[in-house]
């Protein structure tokens, strides 16, 4: 079984379009993220929802915009596409924010490799 | 975020044990170590973390300094499998998004067969 799931696998768009990326996490836990991995392999946090929240958005630009229409999904839309957008995108969950769960893993999908065109 | 510094690369034969070293000078008290790897085309895994005391599970070893400035993750049998980045992070457990993973650059491992 899947634990964190995300589709599709390769997506390629040309600039100017508006995409989306789903991500489905079938562990039960209360917190989801999105990073992203530029072509430097440098992984960046982009978002974290914990149960349905944002908790975390760091400085990525309006057009991103996720949404978590519940705690087991977390879905990434991108409007006007642009060159620099091309990435892999991996989505990932763990089981909270509180004190306990802390240091608890992260599970990631395996990717969402863009590329714009 | 306390910065980790780890080598950009390290090679391996398989069968033999790796050691792939981590410096964290300014950590601080409520930082725990974590160590995350990602095979070629797959997303991070994690692999052990720790916050004092030497760690072991079924995937690696981990030693940590007396000082906690610098620790150690440990692969006692590398495996053709093994060959991924590895990541040293440090992962705060102190409030609001501290808990968050901020990956480095890690240390890619090469496993020579």
């Amino acid at each position: 079984d899947t634990a964190v799931s995300q589709t599709p696998k390769y997506l390629v768009t040309q600039m100017g379009n508006d995409k989306s990326i789903k991500c489905e996490q079938n562990l039960g836990h209360d917190t989801m993220y999105w990073y992203k991995q530029d072509s430097k392999k440098f992984l960046k946090i982009m978002f974290s929802y914990n149960n349905k929240e944002l908790i975390i958005n760091e400085t990525v630009p309006n057009r991103f915009s996720p949404k978590s229409p519940d705690k087991a999904h977390l879905n990434l839309h991108i409007n006007s596409l642009e060159l620099g957008d091309s990435a892999v995108y991996f989505c990932a969950s763990s089981p909270g924010t509180g004190l306990g769960s802390r240091n608890s893993p992260l599970h990631f999908g395996n990717g969402t490799r863009l590329t714009v065109t | 975020d306390a910065k980790t510094t780890q080598p950009n690369s390290m090679e391996s034969n398989e069968e033999e044990p790796v050691h792939l070293p981590c410096n964290h000078s300014t950590i601080s008290g409520t930082d725990y170590i974590h160590w995350y790897r990602q095979l070629p085309s797959q997303g991070p895994e994690y692999v052990i973390h720790g916050l004092t005391s030497n760690v072991n599970n079924r995937m690696a070893s981990l030693a940590i300094a007396e000082d906690r400035k610098s620790s150690t993750l440990i692969l006692h049998r590398a495996t053709l499998r093994d060959a991924a980045v590895y990541y040293c992070i440090l992962r705060s457990t102190s409030g609001g998004s501290n808990y968050k993973l901020t990956f480095g650059k890690g240390t890619l491992l090469t496993v020579n067969p």
